[in-house]
This record gives C-alpha cells, structure tokens and sequence, in this order.
C-alpha cells in the first residue's frame, strides 16, 4: 500500500547524541519535506527535496542535515541532539504539480534530555 | 512572497452551529489552496482543495480571489470536526513548497 513511513516513532535520547530520523515513501513522489511541529501549534520546514541528490534548506534554521541518495528515502541527522531539538518531526511527500496532494507521515516524537 | 494568514488561533463554537474558519493569502499569481485537518492523534491529511469543488464531511471552501480568501465553512459542527486546521497555498507550477497557515484549532462544544 502507497504510504510514508517514519521511525522511530518515539525517541528518547540524551543530549550530544547523534541520531537519525526515518522517513520512506512507497507513493512515487519526487518532492518530500521535513517539518517540525510542536504538539498543535504551526509547522515549520526545516529541509526540502525536489529528488534525488536535490536537498534545500527551509524556513526555520536547523541544526539538522538531510540526504536524498534514493527516491523513496529522506533521512534527517542530528549530529548532536540538544534539549531546543525536542519536538516533533513531520515527513511529507508530493506530487509533480501545485494542484497535488501533500501527504504526511505519522510523525517522529523526540525527547532530548 | 507567498502568505497565508489564519487570524484565529482557537474557534470554539457548540454543536449544530455554523462554523467559519477564516483563511486569507497574498500571491499575485493564481494561487493553489488546501485545507489540511489535524485529528487529535492522527497525522495531518488533506480535508480539501479548491480546485476539486467537493465537499467534505460537510465542509466547503470557496477561491475569492477578489478579497484573497479561502475560508472554510459547514453549516452544522460536530463533535467530531474537533481539530487543528491549516490553510496552506501552492504555486501553480508546484515548484515552491507549501506555504502553510499558522493552524486554527476548533473545538466544538456539546
């Protein structure tokens, strides 16, 4: 089944940690995205790709990296996670066209003590 | 540049009233709108687009393009309609992300 999947989808880590986050998608899609959202509050992008070997910085400054070596894969690195990185993070993917679908994952909670 | 603006951080209305959730955007072009609904421990989906005219669990949204408005209406709420909405604007082209509204919570009242 067509879907995006992120893990882990809970994460508990200490500060100065390196940690990645997850996210793969079986829809096909060329443009995915990187968001971090604080439990119902606005959704900020932190990091963009149009395909593969693409990758854009987003709105909100970011300690993170990402990669896109593979279509369906878009991973986010925290060299060092820090108390400021707890939040969630949201992946998304879309279509070819600005009439298309955004579709979202189900989101990675982090927690750095 | 792109803006969407949702002047309301929380709508709280009872059940079987009306409700608006108001959406405006500034883009010069022709502008693409969604509105995405948030459920409380589901991930954010697609509620509807403009370009589709459909409804959606009874919600509508009209393009004005004269006022810059997408606001997003049903004439009865539900209990279950208890959620974070976000306005969000494309670009014809698709070439620009998503620019996203900063979210209404609406929370009906039995």
């Amino acid at each position: 089944e067509a879907d995006i999947y992120q893990t882990p989808r809970y994460l508990v880590i200490g500060t100065g940690k390196k940690i990645t986050l997850e996210c793969s998608q079986t829809m096909g899609h060329d443009k995915m995205y990187w968001y971090q959202q604080d439990p119902g509050m606005e959704l900020h992008l932190i990091h963009y790709s149009y395909g593969v070997n693409s990758t854009e910085k987003g709105d909100l400054s970011s300690e993170s990296t990402v990669s896109r070596i593979r279509t369906e894969h878009f991973p986010l690195t925290l060299e060092s996670a820090r108390p400021s990185h707890t939040s969630q993070y949201l992946c998304a993917s879309r279509g070819g066209t600005g009439t298309d679908t955004q579709y979202f994952g189900p989101g990675t909670r982090l927690t750095v003590l | 540049a792109q803006r969407v603006t949702q002047p309301e951080k929380l709508l709280s209305v009872f059940k079987g009233a009306p409700v608006e959730l108001k959406c405006n955007y500034s883009y010069s072009g022709s502008p693409e709108l969604f509105w995405y609904v948030q459920y409380s421990r589901q991930r954010l989906q697609l509620l509807l687009r403009h370009i589709s005219r459909e409804s959606i669990k009874g919600f509508t949204a009209d393009l004005n393009k004269g006022e810059t408005s997408f606001h997003l209406k049903k004439p009865f709420a539900q209990e279950e309609d208890s959620a974070m909405y976000y306005c969000a604007l494309s670009v014809h082209s698709g070439n620009t992300p998503l620019v996203f509204g900063k979210g209404t919570r609406l929370s009906v009242i039995a």
